[in-house]
C-alpha cells in the first residue's frame, strides 16, 4: 500500500498570506496524484488533479506541483473561504489512499 | 444538475449487515467509475471500494475484502455498498462518489454506526 503523508499537519495564516502543503508518497506515483478541500460538515471538494491540473471552477490561487514522491499545493492570497482541512491522494495503484489532511485555519 | 444521494446508513450491531445506496440524477452511471469513501467523524477519508463503467471490475481495501460488495444497477442509476459482518471500525459516513483518478461528485453522504 502506497503511504502518503501531509505535513504540516495544521497551518495557522491569516487572510491574505500565502501557504504551502506537501504531501509525499511512499513509492514514485508519477502524476496521479489529487487534491481535495473539506470544510466542516460537507463533502470534500476535488481542486486538481494529474498533480497540477486545477478544475475549471476553482480559483487559480490554488496551484499544484510535483511528481513521483513530492508534490505540493499553494494556495496564494488566502480567503475566507479557504480555511478547511486539505487531502491528497494517489490513484496510482490500488488500493487509493489518502494523506491524513492539512487544516488551514484562521491565525 | 448532477446529484448523488445515499441512503441506507444506520443503526447496527456488531456482525449486522448494511445495504448502502447511493441514487444518481443528472449523469449515467453506466459511463463513469465509482467508488465509496468513508470517513470516521472528525478524521481523515479511506478509499473503500471502487468499480468500473459495467460493473466488471471492483477494487477493496484489504480491511473491506471479503465483507463489502460494490455493484451498481446501471439502469436503476445506483450504486450499491453491501456491507456483511460488520464491525465497530466500520462507523464512519460513507460517501458515494463519482471518479476512477480525481473523485469529482461526491454525495453528503450516509451515517453507519455499528455498536450494541
Amino acid at each position: 500500500e502506497i503511504v502518503m503523508t501531509q505535513s504540516p499537519g495544521t497551518l495557522s495564516v491569516s487572510r491574505g498570506e500565502g501557504v504551502t502543503l506537501s504531501c509525499r508518497a511512499s513509492q514514485t506515483i508519477g502524476n496521479n496524484l489529487a487534491w481535495y478541500q473539506q470544510k466542516p460538515g460537507q463533502a470534500p471538494r476535488l481542486l486538481i488533479y494529474d498533480a497540477a491540473t486545477r478544475l475549471t471552477v476553482v480559483p487559480a490561487r490554488f496551484s499544484g506541483s510535483g511528481s513521483g514522491t513530492e508534490f505540493t499545493l499553494t494556495i496564494n492570497s488566502l480567503q475566507s473561504e479557504d480555511f478547511a482541512v486539505y487531502y491528497c491522494q494517489q490513484y496510482n495503484d490500488w488500493p487509493r489512499t489518502f494523506g491524513q489532511g492539512t487544516k488551514v485555519e484562521f491565525k | 444538475e448532477v446529484q448523488l444521494v445515499e441512503s441506507g446508513g444506520g443503526l447496527v450491531q456488531p456482525g449486522g449487515s448494511l445495504r448502502l445506496s447511493c441514487a444518481a440524477s443528472g449523469l449515467a452511471l453506466s459511463t463513469f467509475w465509482m467508488c465509496w469513501v468513508r470517513q470516521v467523524p472528525g478524521k481523515g477519508l479511506e478509499w473503500v471500494a471502487n468499480i468500473n463503467r459495467d460493473g466488471s471490475e471492483t477494487y477493496y481495501v484489504d480491511s473491506a475484502r471479503g465483507r463489502f460488495t460494490i455493484s451498481k444497477d446501471n439502469a436503476k442509476n445506483s450504486l450499491y455498498l453491501q456491507m456483511n459482518s460488520l464491525r465497530a471500525d466500520d462507523t464512519a459516513v460513507y460517501f458515494c462518489v463519482r471518479g476512477h483518478k480525481g473523485l469529482e461528485i461526491w454525495g453528503q453522504g450516509t451515517t453507519v454506526t455499528v455498536s450494541s
